[in-house]
């Protein structure tokens, strides 16, 4: 049964930090991984998704590794901002036909502070 | 364009009693999920439709959930008989097709008093 894994669970960060969320799975059969940003009462946002080929994704101020291999990915966000604070989550999709659903770790509660 | 819409936004209900809830996905996509984000769970998949393709139900955890998608567009998920353990917020996504990128509805916040 695949798990996935996010370190740390909280973290707050000065306003202008460069910062990394860690995501760790257990079965590196996978399709693609995706990240989500949650904001309080919200649903979720994709915000990246990198497939199983790929090695890295890129969005603005955000970029997403993916080591499959290892069964890691990495969130970078650069020059982090007040309005960056929120639950981040990643998720992983199986790579066999028989699963369709996304697995989600528990989410990294990120706040900036100004 | 419009996003994945769910209704209602809030549920309060007493145990014991039937509740559904409403996902209206984005228009063209076929795959359609339903899960649940609870208090020391986190997020858990519940079903997945796609297209006229018979359901994945492999994620309700009983006989009291259902879901059904009409027309291969709206879905309605069902619990009958609510328990408290209930309680959770229910995310439907909808993507173009089964690989693709999911989006999320707002969810509808039940508690099952």
């Amino acid at each position: 049964k695949q798990e996935v894994t996010q370190i740390p669970a909280a973290l707050s960060v000065p306003e202008g930090e460069n910062l990394v969320l860690n995501c760790s799975f257990t079965d590196s059969a996978i399709y693609n991984l995706q990240w989500f940003r949650q904001d309080p009462g919200k649903g979720l946002t994709s915000l990246l998704l990198i497939q199983s080929s790929q090695r890295e994704q890129t969005s603005g101020r955000l970029n997403a590794s993916l080591d499959k291999s290892s069964g890691r990915s990495t969130l970078y966000i650069a020059a982090s901002q007040p309005g960056d604070s929120a639950t981040y989550l990643c998720a992983v999709r199986p790579h066999n036909n028989a699963g369709n659903m996304l697995t989600f770790g528990g989410g990294t509660r990120l706040m900036v502070k100004p | 364009g419009a996003g994945v819409s769910q209704s209602p936004s809030n549920k309060v209900t007493e145990k014991g009693k039937d509740v559904e809830l409403r996902c209206d996905p984005i228009s063209g996509h076929t795959a359609l999920y339903w899960y649940r984000q609870s208090l020391g769970q986190g997020l858990e998949f519940l079903i997945y439709f796609q297209g006229n393709s018979a359901p994945d139900k492999s994620g309700l955890p009983s006989d009291r959930f259902s879901a059904e998608r009409t027309g291969g567009s709206v879905s309605t998920l069902t619990i009958q008989r609510t328990q408290q353990e209930d309680s959770a917020v229910y995310l439907c996504a909808s993507s173009p097709d089964r690989r693709g990128t999911q989006y999320f509805g707002p969810g509808t916040r039940l508690l099952v008093l």
